[in-house]
């Protein structure tokens, strides 16, 4: 069964340095999400991209975070900045347009900065 | 805005005894409904969905009718056993969101053998 996936599944980093995360969505899908869920607490959307843009992108997404589709296949956060308070575990999504709106997840990358 | 608002955990129930964890919506739209699990430790998986009213979506024994009247979609198991211990969100998807999901706050379950 086809599946998201998410490199590195546990980063720790300090606090200043850059971070991006990897994503390989399914292959024919054509959405693409991220979304973090700081430590029990809600999950939150960051982004959604689509034709190669930001489709969407909420307010936590600030001007130290990016992302970008490189090639075909990978799907990737950058923060590049990072603050304490970026310490979270972040999903990458994927869905194919038409869906009636399920997402499919990878299962995560952790995010530890200190 | 569109929310949705979950029962506050954690909820801890006995093996094999009844499960309702309540989840109600506002949307101006007509929203696709899900209800996610997150085992300890895992990412996010696909519980079960319903995308029209009165549908009941199913999956592991777990249940959830799509309530318009009651803008509800309360998630129902008849006997839980230890391994459903995980933390359930509740979420709506509304087709001019730009396919972006709402989540409810999450509800911790522990079932104790």
């Amino acid at each position: 069964e086809p599946e998201v996936t998410q490199t590195p599944s546990h980063q720790v980093t300090q606090m200043g340095q850059e971070v991006i995360l990897r994503c390989v969505p399914i292959s024919n899908h054509l959405y693409f999400y991220w979304y973090r869920q700081i430590l029990g607490q809600k999950v939150e959307f960051l982004v959604s991209f689509y034709n190669n843009e930001i489709s969407e992108k909420s307010e936590i997404f600030d001007d130290q975070f990016s992302v970008e589709r490189p090639d075909g296949s990978n799907f990737t956060l950058k923060i590049r900045s990072t603050k304490l308070e970026d310490s979270a575990m972040y999903f990458c999504a994927s869905n194919d347009r038409g869906s009636t709106g399920e997402l499919f997840f990878g299962e995560g990358s952790r995010l530890t900065v200190l | 805005g569109d929310s949705v608002t979950q029962m506050e955990g954690p909820v801890t129930l006995s093996e094999e005894a009844f499960l309702t964890i309540n989840c109600t919506y506002t949307a101006t739209g007509y929203p696709s409904l899900f209800w996610y699990v997150q085992y300890p430790g895992e990412g996010l998986q696909l519980l079960l969905k319903a995308t029209k009213a009165d549908d009941k979506g199913s999956n592991k024994g777990f249940e959830a009718t799509y309530r318009k009247e009651t803008t509800s979609f309360h998630l129902e198991k008849g006997s839980v056993q230890v391994s459903d211990s995980a933390v359930y969100f509740c979420a709506l998807y509304l087709m001019d969101s730009n396919y972006q999901l709402i989540w409810g706050a999450g509800t911790k379950l522990i079932i104790k053998p």
